[in-house]
């Protein structure tokens, strides 16, 4: 099984920018990895962000965008908030559609 | 409104059986897969399957074949997962979620496995 790797933890200021990242032990993230985006506060359910690489839900704050960036998938967040401090988790598909989870970033807003 | 609600939690003995369920309202229950995701305590996420209720076929991931078995109940929408042969590593919270780019969540159930 593929290994998906994400920065264990990240921190940004009130309003700055970040971007966090997912990468596969397999080589290059593509659009056909279909990668997804999630949020995750405590002792909650995740929430998905974002899906097929770029694509929001009606809920997702403008502030998140997804891209791919240097052969990986990664979540910009621009303007950071301190509601958006959270365990942040991408998604990976492969063949045989048998996604594999990210080891998740836990992204301080300080 | 679109909702998944899921059973309560268990306690269960090492190699005994659980069966959780996840039921769907609010659309129709044919028209969408649903993923299953666990969560160890204090750990990340990890998918487990996705089970489509209409041609009842089931993709799992590699380390969870033979161990899982997934079932539906059209009359009441309800999609069952059920994991054998527990140990202490299965200890987690179980979410279901549906396949409509994971759109919506299940509040998750919590499942302990101790002697």
């Amino acid at each position: 099984q593929a290994v998906v790797t994400q920065e264990p933890s990240l921190t940004v200021s009130p309003g700055g920018t970040v971007t966090l990242t997912c990468g596969s032990s397999t080589g290059a993230v593509t659009s056909g990895h279909y990668p997804y985006w999630f949020q995750q506060m405590p002792g909650q359910a995740p929430r998905t962000l974002i899906f097929d690489t770029t694509d929001k839900h009606s809920w997702t704050p403008a502030r998140f965008s997804g891209s791919l960036l240097g052969g990986k998938a990664a979540l910009t967040l621009s303007g950071a908030q301190p509601e958006d401090e959270a365990y942040y988790y991408c998604l990976l598909s492969y063949t045989g559609a048998r996604p594999v989870f990210g080891g998740g970033t836990k992204l301080t807003v300080l | 409104q679109v909702q998944l609600v899921q059973s309560g939690a268990e306690v269960k003995k090492p190699g005994a059986s659980v069966k959780l369920s996840c039921k769907a309202a609010g659309y129709t229950f044919n028209s969408y897969s649903m993923h299953w995701v666990r969560q160890a305590p204090g750990q990340g996420l990890e998918w487990m399957a996705i089970f489509n209720p209409s041609g009842v076929s089931t993709s799992y991931a590699q380390k969870f074949q033979g161990r899982v078995t997934m079932t539906r109940d059209t009359s009441t929408s309800t999609v069952y997962m059920e994991l054998s042969s527990l140990r202490s590593e299965d200890t987690a919270v179980y979410y279901c979620a549906r396949h409509n780019h994971m759109d919506v969540w299940g509040q998750g159930t919590t499942v302990t496995v101790s002697s």
